[in-house]
């Protein structure tokens, strides 16, 4: 069945504890984005990656990092976190020649 | 920078009724896509429907149709025979050029509750 994979779907952290959100993809896409849902806002896109070692910034990067060491995976890192990072996380991953996003069940992260 | 708006946060319809949910979006590229997600309470982000800017006729999809009116950058949402299943968020998206994975933009969502 082809997925997009993210952990953990819920976390509760505190202020300054680093994390790592996972997220895989079994379709072989080349693209890959993560995105935040916060009410009245939206998605807004954090980071993408075109390709194996090839990342760039979103709209909103600012206190994300992110890696893209294989194809399948693109893990979404927050080394500091702070309570303005609490939100829902997806992962998604786009199917070329339609555009579409294959999201991820999302990640409902709470930073305290 | 592009921008969608959706101007309707909450909405309501009655069972088996058609209902229309609003979506603009400002750009100056020719050459794009839109699109409308689903939300349910799952949280599960669905596509529900695609469209190609460069194609004149409106997008279908079973309930599921579009009105796009390129010179006016709207791009309605039109839900027939609303089931009660339909009940979640919905997202008007925009993306640019062509189709290898550029950024979406995301518009506020629209509530929409299906009352039986």
């Amino acid at each position: 069945e082809a997925q997009v994979t993210q952990n953990p779907r819920y976390l509760i952290t505190v202020t300054g504890k680093k994390l790592t959100v996972t997220c895989s993809q079994n379709m072989n896409h080349e693209y890959m984005s993560w995105y935040r849902q916060d009410p009245g806002l939206g998605l807004r896109q954090i980071y993408y990656s075109m390709n194996v070692e090839v990342t760039d910034k979103g709209d909103v990067p600012e206190g994300y990092k992110v890696s893209r060491k294989e194809k399948r995976n693109f893990p979404l890192i927050l080394e500091s976190p702070s309570p303005n990072q609490t939100s829902l996380y997806f992962c998604a991953s786009t199917r070329q020649g339609t555009g579409e996003l294959f999201f991820g069940e999302g990640s409902r992260l709470t930073v305290l | 920078a592009q921008t969608v708006t959706q101007s309707q946060p909450e909405m309501s319809v009655q069972e088996a009724e058609t209902v229309t949910l609003s979506c603009t979006y400002d750009t100056s590229e020719n050459n794009y896509y839109l699109f409308w997600y689903k939300q349910p309470p799952s949280r599960q982000m669905i596509l529900v429907i695609r469209q190609e800017a460069y194609k004149q006729q409106n997008a279908t999809e079973n309930r599921f149709s579009v009105n796009f009116q390129k010179a006016a950058k709207s791009f309605s949402l039109k839900i027939s025979d609303s089931q009660l299943g339909d009940t979640a968020m919905y997202f008007c998206a925009f993306m640019k050029g062509e189709t290898s994975g550029s950024r979406l933009t995301f518009g506020e969502g629209t509530q929409l509750t299906v009352n039986p």
